[in-house]
């Protein structure tokens, strides 16, 4: 079936480093979505992408879809402990239908 | 923005009885309501697809008779697991998209804790 994968599954770094999570799909999607999700919270939207090759900036976060569109990213500039959390990526097959990536638990370090 | 509401939030029940779990889009329109289930530091699986008027489309091994999903009217799907038993414990998010054109973000309700005890 399809696969949303995500890498890494942990990442741990010091206030003030940069952080990227990677999100690999099986297939071609037609636009892919970005979520945080704080401990014992439920997921918030961040950014959508549609565009092959498409780059999409929010302060310190950039957000990359890959030409393929089977690709994604998201780097954090400069990371701090607001930022702690589970980064999931989530591709959209078709119209309606999205599959979750792995996540990645992002912890910062004071 | 679009505000969806998920109760209860916690839900605690013995073996053997069935739990009904309500998702409403607030302050929109919801004809398709999507229902995913979280097992600890796990990332979200898509459990079916509730769509307002018809039958809700389940995902591969999910089974329906256990989860029996109802969307009655726009605003309002319900979960109702049935016969739990304590490998039903997870935590069970419903989302729903706001309408617009393409494909709008989805709106998380809070989530419903369920323990089966």
């Amino acid at each position: 079936g399809q696969q949303v994968m995500q890498i890494p599954q942990y990442q741990h770094v010091q206030e003030g480093e940069d952080f990227t999570t990677y999100c690999n799909s099986s297939t071609t999607l037609s636009n892919i979505q970005w979520y945080k999700q704080r401990p014992g919270g439920h997921p918030v939207f961040l950014i959508q992408l549609v565009k092959s090759g498409e780059v999409k900036k929010q302060k310190r976060l950039t957000f990359q879809f890959g030409e393929a569109k089977k690709n994604s990213s998201l780097h954090i500039t400069a990371t701090q402990t607001t930022d702690v959390g589970t980064y999931f990526c989530a591709g959209a097959l078709g119209t309606y239908k999205y599959i979750f990536g792995t996540g990645t638990r992002l912890k910062v370090l004071a | 923005g679009a505000v969806v509401s998920q109760h209860p939030s916690r839900v605690i029940c013995k073996s053997g009885t069935s739990v009904k779990i309500e998702c409403r889009s607030l302050d929109f329109q919801a004809t398709t309501m999507f229902w995913y289930r979280q097992f600890p530091k796990q990332s979200l699986m898509l459990m079916a697809t509730s769509n307002e008027g018809s039958k809700a489309t389940y995902e591969q091994g999910v089974e329906k008779d256990k989860f029996l999903i109802n969307h009655a009217s726009l605003t309002l799907s319900t979960l109702t697991v049935t016969s739990a038993h304590p490998e039903d414990s997870s935590f069970y998010i419903c989302s729903a998209r706001a309408p617009g054109t393409g494909n709008s973000p989805l709106h998380f309700g809070n989530g419903t804790r369920l323990t089966v005890t």
